[in-house]
């Protein structure tokens, strides 16, 4: 099992549409927890970080499930300009010191 | 803000050539890291230090080494190019004490010939 997994996509979406994106996690003592996005032939950028009570930023909302080792992003009202790729991030074993692990990342197209 | 900055945007070396990847950062953060990036693989960890003069192996070590011998700067070091190399290459930096997340460079993208 990878330590973790995201959706595969891609996700095309038509704008205005609401969309979620989940990622599972295989280490239980995980403590960091972030969203990123990551436009074509660009550097990864930080979206938000997923806090225990959930959070919001705007059209982004974060989740944190621990109980079943999962965090997601949901979009609202998505925008053309939400089209990229979203990455899921979370801290590795014990141990590793900072190390964070990627997902694979998600695509998002969001269509006119 | 945080800095991040690698020393080239775009890399074209031959093969069996040596390769020194630069990354700076003014934040004075303890964690350091690179990246290597490709489709359909996403990013994997090559190397990552957590102090100076540490570092520790990432997922996908071999062809690669590091130096650290300042805390502002990583270095990746391509000890003899080879075209399974051609890649994008990420730095990055952390502070692990307060949890932050992952401060990116803007990227190489080295093509071996």
């Amino acid at each position: 099992r990878k330590e973790v997994e995201q959706d595969p996509g891609p996700f095309n979406v038509p704008e205005g549409a609401t969309v979620a994106f989940n990622c599972t996690y295989s280490n239980s003592a995980s403590q960091s927890f972030f969203w990123y996005r990551q436009d074509c032939r660009k550097e990864p950028k930080l979206l938000m970080s997923v806090y225990s009570s959930g959070n919001e930023d705007g059209r982004f909302t974060a989740q944190l499930n621990r109980a079943s080792q999962y965090i997601s992003l949901l979009i609202r009202d998505s925008k053309l300009s939400d089209s990229a790729t979203y990455l899921c991030v979370v801290n590795g074993r014990e141990g590793q010191g900072g190390k964070l692990i990627f997902g694979q990342g998600t695509e998002l197209s969001v269509k006119p | 803000d945080v800095k991040v900055t690698q020393s080239s945007r775009y890399l074209v070396k031959r093969t069996g050539e040596k390769v020194f990847l630069e990354c700076v950062q003014d934040m004075d953060h303890e964690n350091m890291f690179w990246y290597r990036q490709d489709p359909g693989l996403g990013l994997r960890l090559i190397y990552f230090s957590y102090d100076v003069k540490m570092k520790e192996k990432g997922d996908i070590p071999e062809g690669y080494s590091v130096s650290r011998e300042k805390k502002e700067r990583f270095s990746l070091i391509l000890e003899s190019a080879s075209t399974n190399q051609t890649s994008m290459y990420l730095c990055a930096s952390r502070d692990p004490v307060t949890g932050s997340p992952l401060h990116f460079g803007n990227g190489t993208r080295l093509t071996v010939t």
